[in-house]
């Protein structure tokens, strides 16, 4: 059971390139989100989204693009990558909280460092 | 802006300690409460979910106090393989039934033979 998988684990980019994380899960979650966690800043939320073709803003989403095309990937786009924006970046994955207890599973990271 | 709080630490304790951790979170009408643990270039992993009576397991105990908002984690007879990361987690509607899961900074925990 491969669970949240993340690809790449480890990027370095160039500023003012551009790339794509991916993040696929095969629990069948509805929820999926991507988090970017620094140094001394804990987790914190980019994107998010509640189903198939739904995004959303989370708490830092300057910078980033999502899509779902598909409710078993969530793909986070850097159009212009800064330096600012390197990070560990986290995939994670939900049932609904609103049925009640339903943690997050996370994806294992990418590590993207800009240049 | 909604805060969950934790003291970074790090607590270093002794193998066969009990050590304990509180986080503090701002939003009364929080509902879900959880405990993460995180190794050093690792992802968060559930460690357990905090449930209103309290839960244990094995050597961890989680209580969750919604008069005074905060949630705990005990550990006790501490081992070295307990050295991580300990995230607390709540969530809470933050509106048109839309869900967010909130992530303290964490505590780190380092036990000491």
């Amino acid at each position: 059971n491969a669970g949240v998988t993340q690809t790449p684990k480890f990027r370095v980019l160039k500023t003012g390139q551009s790339m794509t994380l991916l993040c696929a899960q095969d629990m069948n979650h509805e929820y999926m989100y991507w988090y970017r966690q620094d140094p001394g800043m804990g987790l914190r939320l980019i994107h998010y989204s509640v189903g198939e073709g739904t995004t959303a803003k989370g708490e830092v989403p300057d910078g980033y693009n999502v899509s779902r095309l598909k409710k078993q990937n969530f793909l986070l786009g850097l159009e212009s990558a800064a330096p600012s924006q390197t990070s560990v970046y986290f995939c994670a994955s939900s049932y609904p909280p609103r049925t009640g207890n339903q943690p997050q599973h996370f994806g294992d990271g990418t590590r993207l460092s800009i240049l | 802006r909604k805060e969950v709080e934790q003291d970074p630490g790090p607590f270093n304790v002794p193998e066969g300690a009990t050590v304990a951790f509180n986080c503090t979170y701002s939003n009364s009408a929080s509902q879900s409460f959880f405990w993460y643990r995180q190794d050093c270039r690792k992802e968060p992993k559930l460690l357990m979910s905090v449930y209103s009576s309290g839960n244990e397991d094995g050597r961890f105990t989680a209580q969750l106090n919604r008069a005074s908002q905060y949630i705990s984690l005990l550990i006790r007879d501490s081992k070295l393989s307990d050295s991580a990361t300990y995230l607390c987690a709540v969530t809470e509607d933050s509106g048109a039934g839309s869900y967010q899961l909130t992530f303290g900074k964490g505590t780190k925990l380092s036990v000491i033979p």
